[in-house]
């Protein structure tokens, strides 16, 4: 089925240890996002990327970077994972015009201990 | 980024409809009115969204102030699987934004047996 793909979907990471967490779509977007999700609240964006090869910054950015090397994938890695960075890590993508909807991931949930 | 207004929480009997408020005093006109709906433990979902006049799809209708500064999703018959958080969030496609989507808390449906 069609749709975007988040992998791993769960995680457990020591302070200072470092990881990246995936993001594939097969819908041919253009527009990529990272959110993520603390408990009770909304998403906050990260970072997104307008197509490949290019990303910014989102709300949040700090700790963390992207790459979109290839159309289909963004990347959000964590160089060194602090307490304040455990969350649900949403992905999402969107195409333009008429298909403006975006299309989220399941969700990845991460805890730094 | 023009915010929204949302009631915290809604409740309604199933196979009922219910209209959910939604105010954007600050809307711009570029900016599309998009509504989302996010299930426990789950990513957001596409419900729908409009520009200038009402839409109609297979989940849902967006009625649209005809001054734009208020919209209302309805969903014509609630179902035990409605029961979910609702956002609606404005989105620009054009300038700076890339149409990134600022989510807010959003409106808590109880949907009663």
């Amino acid at each position: 089925n069609a749709g975007v793909t988040q992998t791993p979907k769960f995680r457990v990471l020591k302070t200072g240890q470092s990881m990246t967490l995936l993001c594939a779509q097969d819908m041919n977007h253009e527009y990529m996002y990272w959110y993520r999700q603390d408990p009770g609240m909304g998403l906050r964006l990260i970072h997104y990327s307008v197509g490949e090869g290019t990303t910014a910054k989102g709300e949040v950015p700090d700790g963390y970077n992207v790459s979109r090397l290839k159309k289909q994938n963004f990347l959000l890695g964590l160089e060194s994972a602090a307490p304040s960075q455990t969350s649900v890590y949403f992905c999402a993508s969107r195409g333009t015009g008429r298909n403006y909807g975006y299309t989220f991931g399941s969700g990845t949930r991460l805890t730094v201990v | 980024d023009a915010k929204t207004t949302q009631p915290n929480s809604m409740e309604s009997n199933e196979e009922e409809p219910v209209h959910l408020p939604c105010n954007h005093s600050t809307i711009s006109g570029t900016d599309y009115i998009h509504w989302y709906r996010q299930l426990p433990s789950q990513g957001p979902e596409y419900v729908i969204h409009g520009l200038t006049s009402n839409v109609n799809n297979r989940m849902a209708s967006l009625a649209i102030a005809e001054d734009r500064k208020s919209s209302t999703l309805i969903l014509h018959r609630a179902t035990l699987r409605d029961a979910a958080v609702y956002y609606c969030i404005l989105s620009n496609a054009g300038g700076t934004s890339y149409g990134k989507l600022t989510f807010g808390q959003g409106t808590i449906l109880t949907v009663h047996p």
